[in-house]
């Protein structure tokens, strides 16, 4: 479990405030990814990256900016956070065609 | 585009019972599926994967093409079970993956 970690796992903010969110790997994985996971709609893709400063849309890519200038960190930045961003985002790292492996989650409260 | 289906959004179950959480999907080549699970308090993870045909917890699951689903089934719930259950596609030579809306599972004493 200590292999990926989030940072903050919790904040509140306001809306029109930006908002980064950091994820942090050790075990040298090529891909990460960033979901957010909301009842009803289970996990989505927001972005991923395929190695560093090589990044790439998902599904739900609007209002959301992501960075990777070391292969260990994968930022997701929300520009101007709403309150429709609320929720609990999941940061995962893998080798691409093999198993994620999952971050223990923060849990964003936009007012 | 690819898309995981799981039916039901809760299910409940008594320990010892069977039960079996479902899972559709609809891709026109030929994926790769996960069943991921998350517990209480825990992160997300994998639970097993169709390529594998392993058992997993007293957990298997089969992938039907010609009906394309890929049901999780366990002939004996046990408490220890209750958790949200994610069912996941990887798309051919693919690295993201497409999950599927979950399942609570709930296994009463």
């Amino acid at each position: 479990d200590a292999g990926i970690t989030q940072s903050p796992r919790h904040k509140v903010t306001e809306t029109g405030t930006p908002v980064t969110l950091r994820c942090h790997q050790t075990e040298n994985h090529r891909y990460m990814y960033w979901y957010r996971q909301d009842p009803g709609h289970g996990l989505r893709l927001i972005h991923y990256s395929y190695g560093v400063k090589d990044t790439d849309k998902g599904e739900v890519s609007d209002g959301y900016s992501v960075s990777r200038s070391k292969t260990e960190d994968f930022l997701l930045t929300l520009e101007s956070a709403t309150s429709s961003q609320t929720s609990v985002y999941f940061c995962a790292s893998g080798q691409g065609g093999d198993e994620q492996f999952f971050g223990p989650g923060t849990r964003l409260t936009v007012l | 585009a690819q898309r995981v289906t799981q039916p039901e959004k809760l299910l409940s179950v008594f320990k010892g019972a069977p039960v079996e959480l479902k899972c559709n999907y609809s891709y026109s080549g030929s994926p790769e599926l996960f069943w991921y699970v998350q517990y209480s308090r825990q992160r997300l993870q994998l639970l097993l994967r169709h390529i594998s045909r392993e058992s997993i917890k007293g957990f298997t699951a089969d992938l039907n093409k010609g009906e394309t689903s890929f049901h999780l089934k366990k002939p004996f719930a046990q408490e220890e079970d209750s958790a949200m259950y994610y069912c996941a596609l990887r798309e051919t030579s693919g690295s993201r993956l497409t999950f599927g809306e979950g399942t609570q599972l709930t296994v009463n004493p």
